[in-house]
């Protein structure tokens, strides 16, 4: 299996600009979770999904954060517009079950001007 | 709200040594908890999951305990070799019956040739 995907791997914007992020899960992985990882506040959940479905959005910072998971097979972190305090590394992770062994992405770096 | 701490933040010791890094967390009311790896710019690697029921795993040089009682567990790293170089993060789930979990901020290793 090629693992959890995630595109872009960079991503530099400028400030008020839409940015989407994009997750593929490992095939038949049933839960999927969006984290964002920075040097003060280490890595943070922000969303997660079973079966397609979020379950808990707490963690989302603003509303300018918005996450869809349409299939089992894809999910978009969106951001919009983007603030300079935005910038991190956003991971994907994905698991059979909401409480096994979670499988991470690359992550994106996003910049944001 | 599950918190987790890693001591020590930073390690840096000789090629061949023995050495723990240690987490501690608030919540015992936990179903497992996990150890990563994360190398710099990349994403995190699952290195041994606990169940709640589980005194400890093993996996090659890799020994992670749990000591649930005392909100503790260690992973000890036998022989150290330079490639075992990176941080070292602790997870537990986030409290409260809740999937998706809560990270320590890692101690950083450095396993010196």
């Amino acid at each position: 299996d090629a693992g959890v995907i995630q595109s872009p791997r960079h991503e530099v914007t400028e400030m008020g600009q839409e940015v989407t992020l994009r997750c593929k899960p490992i095939s038949g992985h049933n839960s999927l979770f969006w984290y964002r990882q920075t040097m003060m506040r280490g890595l943070e959940l922000l969303i997660y999904f079973n079966n397609n479905v979020p379950i808990d959005d707490s963690g989302m910072p603003e509303d300018r954060f918005s996450a869809k998971m349409p299939n089992a097979s894809f999910s978009t972190l969106k951001i919009q517009p983007s603030e300079p305090r935005d910038s991190a590394v956003y991971f994907c992770a994905s698991s059979f079950g909401g409480r096994d062994t979670q499988y991470f992405g690359p992550g994106t770096r996003l910049t944001v001007l | 709200k599950q918190e987790v701490t890693q001591i020590p933040a930073a390690l840096s010791v000789p090629e061949g040594e023995n050495l723990v890094l240690n987490c501690s967390f608030t919540d015992s009311a936990i179903y497992n908890l996990q150890w990563f790896r994360q190398d710099p710019g990349k994403g995190l690697t699952s290195l041994l999951l606990i169940q709640s029921s589980q005194r400890e795993q093993t996996s090659g040089r890799l020994n992670a305990s749990l000591d649930k009682s005392s909100g503790r567990s260690t992973l000890y790293i036998a022989a150290s070799q330079p490639g075992d170089s990176a941080t070292y993060l602790c997870a537990l789930p986030r409290g409260g019956g809740a999937d998706g979990l809560t990270f320590g901020k890692g101690t950083h290793l450095i396993i010196q040739p």
